[in-house]
Order: C-alpha cells, then sequence, then structure tokens
C-alpha cells in the first residue's frame, strides 16, 4: 500500500505566474483535498474532491483550482500567483465510509517572489 | 461550524517533564478529534484520534489525549518528555466529510 505522494517537493515561481501542483492519493482512496499551511500557521482547507467533483470549498478565491482524475489523483493550480500564496500545500486522501481519517503527503513548498 | 483553539502557541519543558499542549474545541455535531506532530519541512503525521468510544485515546510515540465532552477539551499529554518530541503540534476537528479544522499550532520545545 503507497501513501499519498505530492510534488514536486519545492517550487519557486515569480509574482503573476500560474502553478499546479500534483498529488498522488494513497491506494484505493477516492477523496482528496487540499490544505494551504503559511508559515507559522495551521492548516486552512482549500476544497476538496470526490469522484473528481469538488465536494467543499474553504474561503479561497476562484484563481485557486483543483482537478481529480478517474485514478483519484489530483491537482492543484492556483492563477495569478500572489506573494501571500507562499506556504507549503498539503494534499489528503481517503475513502468515503471508511470512518473519518485523512492522510497526508509531506507537501510541496511554494515560494512566489 | 467549528473552531479549535490551542492554547499557548509556544511550550518549554524539561527532557523527562511531563507534557500538556491544551486544546478546545467547537462543534455542533459529535466530533471527530486528532492530533497530528509535524517536523521542520515535513508534512503532518498522526499522533492520535478520537472517534467514538473510549475517551482516553493512546497514540504513538507515548502520547495520550483524553475526550472530555463537558469541556469541550481533548488536551494531548506525554508523561516524559524526550529530545526527539521537540517539534510543532496540531489539534484539529472533523465531522463533514474529511473536512478538517486545524488550530493554530503549539510548538514544543524539550530542555535538555
Amino acid at each position: 500500500e503507497t501513501g499519498v505522494t505530492q510534488s514536486p517537493t519545492h517550487l519557486i515561481k515569480t509574482r503573476g505566474q500560474q502553478v499546479t501542483l500534483r498529488c498522488s492519493s494513497q491506494s484505493g482512496h477516492n477523496t482528496v483535498s487540499w490544505y494551504q499551511q503559511a508559515l507559522g500557521q495551521g492548516p486552512q482547507f482549500i476544497f476538496q474532491y470526490y469522484r473528481e467533483e469538488e465536494n467543499g470549498r474553504g474561503n479561497f478565491p476562484p484563481r485557486f483550482s483543483g482537478l481529480q482524475f478517474p485514478n483519484y489523483s489530483s491537482e492543484l493550480n492556483v492563477n495569478a500567483l500572489e506573494l501571500d500564496d507562499s506556504a507549503l500545500y498539503l494534499c489528503a486522501s481517503s475513502l468515503a465510509g471508511t470512518g473519518p481519517e485523512a492522510f497526508f503527503g509531506q507537501g510541496t513548498r511554494l515560494t512566489v517572489v | 461550524a467549528q473552531s479549535v483553539t490551542q492554547l499557548g502557541s509556544h511550550v518549554s519543558v524539561s527532557e523527562g517533564a511531563l507534557v500538556l499542549l491544551r486544546c478546545n474545541y467547537s462543534s455542533s455535531v459529535p466530533p471527530y478529534l486528532f492530533w497530528y506532530v509535524q517536523y521542520p519541512n515535513q508534512g503532518l503525521q498522526l499522533l492520535l484520534k478520537y472517534t467514538t468510544g473510549a475517551t482516553l485515546v493512546k497514540g504513538i510515540n507515548g502520547f495520550e489525549a483524553e475526550f472530555k465532552k463537558s469541556e469541550t477539551s481533548f488536551h494531548l499529554t506525554k508523561p516524559s518528555a524526550h529530545m526527539s518530541d521537540a517539534a510543532e503540534y496540531f489539534c484539529a476537528v472533523s465531522s463533514y466529510f474529511y473536512k478538517y479544522i486545524f488550530g493554530t499550532g503549539t510548538r514544543l520545545k524539550v530542555l535538555a
């Protein structure tokens, strides 16, 4: 059983650019959630995907968007990057109906300059 | 709505002393509660969780937590701190479809 893997581990982008972060779910998991963790803060819920459909969204602007693929892997896209988007982005996967626990990846550290 | 409050953004203990990290939650429905640990430049590692049943839950690395509904608390304890326990600790609550609400974290420092 493989865990949740995220790529890349680190990324530097320029303000105004677009970025795509990737997440491979734990084997068999059909639900993926994304979180943003700014420096010195707790993770904040961005959105969740269940069976390729968005299933809940936090207080993030529309320039944060996502996809979930048939194999349940996922992407987080951020357009028009701002300096405040610099953060650790965490992906968590789970299997609906099996309990409340989600499994987190190691994260992608995004720096916007 | 749900929320989590972690009391004390920084806690220092001596090696071998009791660790107590405080977490209070607010939830309009029965909560699921979690403690995670985060080491520098790493993701989140689950220490323990409360879902239903026994209110005293034991986790990894000697940590445990007690769910107290009347006090809306889920404090994390460890009888004897070790240097390797130095990290950031997050309390989280969830009830709806795996959406987690995290506290702002407590940085634990262990003094030799």
